[in-house]
């Protein structure tokens, strides 16, 4: 699977939209971008996953450019409950394949 | 049902103890697997099981012991652990993987290892 790279960290405030990106360079065709978050002492939660169109759910917009080497992840109206680790990662879909994740983005929502 | 249940929510093991470790999802899932968290890292995958089959083995060591018994179930038998194996353990769950879903994570085992 193509490796990504995240900013370590980013803070936002409440109410704003929060804008994630990621790189993903060495992406192949057949590899879906995947993102995931995890609040603190929880498991990690699916937010959403495209191939190359930008997609769009009650959690999230992901948008994935033209060339498919990065993408941002879109959280329209921050909440504090936002406050999380975001995992970008991408995968071939295979019966079994694994999920690697990265080191991600810790995100602070403040008020 | 959407979840996967892991129980037990904590556990605290001597290093001679024998534990195990369960996960039980039941949203028709044929993918199955094992990760391991230290504190402020990503998850690590350790195992994975496909239609009740081990199919990757992260180069676990042989103190962990993964099995399938069903399509449901999920354990992770422990023995002679060490303290540095402390940690959040997760199982996750997902489709066949023939179609992009996303993968169902249950709260995980903090276990400590003493």
């Amino acid at each position: 699977d193509a490796k990504t790279t995240q900013p370590p960290s980013m803070d936002c405030a409440e109410g704003r939209a929060a804008n994630l990106p990621c790189n993903h360079s060495t992406i192949s065709g057949n590899e879906y971008v995947y993102w995931y978050r995890q609040i603190h002492s929880q498991g990690p939660q699916y937010i959403i996953h495209g191939l190359k169109n930008n997609e769009t759910n009650e959690m999230a917009s992901l948008i994935i450019t033209e060339d498919r080497k990065s993408s941002t992840l879109i959280l329209p109206h921050a909440t504090l409950r936002d406050t999380a680790v975001y995992y970008c990662i991408v995968r071939v879909e295979a019966a079994g394949n694994k999920l690697t994740f990265g080191g991600g983005t810790r995100v602070l929502v403040k008020p | 049902d959407t979840e996967v249940t892991q129980t037990p929510k904590h556990l605290v093991m001597g290093m001679t103890n024998k534990k195990s470790l369960k996960c039980e999802q039941h949203m028709g899932h044929r993918a199955m697997y094992w990760y391991k968290q230290k504190a402020k890292k990503p998850p690590e995958l350790m195992f994975v099981y496909s239609y009740e089959k081990l199919s990757i083995n992260e180069s676990v060591p042989s103190r962990f012991s993964p099995e399938c018994p069903n399509s449901s179930l999920l354990n992770l038998h422990l023995h002679a652990l060490q303290p540095e194996d402390s940690a959040l353990y997760l199982c996750a769950s997902s489709q066949d993987g023939t179609q992009p879903y996303g993968y169902t994570f249950g709260s995980g085992t903090r276990l400590t290892v003493v």
